[in-house]
């Protein structure tokens, strides 16, 4: 079964850092691009990055330039972000994504 | 002006057909993107319906229903989700998407309506 499985939301106050964890399972995690969106309580999707197979480039939202950081490990399976300066706006959903399997979501507030 | 806009909202009857509209920015040529969609209930993360480029590139997600279909109106710069033989079920939010400079793009969403 093809599943991502997202942890490491919670709460935490501005200024502060969260690292958020995807693990994959089911597909070959190595040869897709992988990405994480958000989705704010009550709005829609918004893409937050993007990195590709092999982590060698990775793109971002202007809004969390400089703050946010995608990786991956493919030897784990395994999909990151680091989320560092934390804004309020920055509460959302999180989800692990490729364009057609989706996580659950992990709910980050930060307050 | 957004890149991709959709209708908020679209209520249709049960059994009618509805059809979700994509539009993209002028610039941005709908006959050559290949156009995603999602399916959001509340509570739920969004599942991948299919995504159309062209009738010779087009792809249903797993376990999607044939009666949800892609097409695009090139005269509008559209992409079309259409949903025929609409059942109570189908009222949900729905998303499409491009890729555009290596990132994903997200229309707003059309919430649809089954009354």
């Amino acid at each position: 079964e093809v599943q991502l499985v997202e942890s490491g939301g919670g709460l935490v106050q501005p200024g502060g850092s969260l690292k958020l964890s995807c693990a994959a399972s089911g597909f070959t995690f190595s040869s897709r691009w992988m990405s994480w969106v958000r989705q704010a309580p009550g709005k829609g999707l918004e893409w937050v990055a993007n990195i590709k197979e092999d982590g060698s480039d990775q793109y971002y939202v202007d809004s969390v330039k400089g703050r946010f950081t995608i990786s991956r490990d493919n030897a784990k399976n395994s999909l990151y972000l680091q989320m560092n300066s934390l804004r309020a706006e920055d509460t959302a959903v999180y989800y692990c994504a490729n364009w057609d399997v989706w996580g659950q979501g992990t709910l980050v507030t930060v307050s | 002006q957004a890149l991709v806009t959709q209708p908020a909202s679209l209520s249709a009857s049960p059994g009618a057909s509805a059809s979700l509209t994509c539009t993209l920015r002028s610039g941005i040529n709908v006959g050559a993107s290949r156009i995603y969609w999602y399916q959001q209930k509340p509570g739920s993360p969004p599942q991948f319906l299919l995504r159309y480029k062209s009738d010779s590139d087009k792809q249903q997600g797993s376990g999607v229903p044939s009666r949800f279909s892609g097409s695009k109106d090139v005269s509008a710069n559209a992409g079309i989700l259409l949903i025929s033989g609409l059942q109570s079920e189908d009222e949900a939010d729905y998303y499409c998407m491009i890729w555009y400079s290596n990132a994903w793009v997200f229309g707003g969403g059309t919430k649809l309506t089954v009354l």
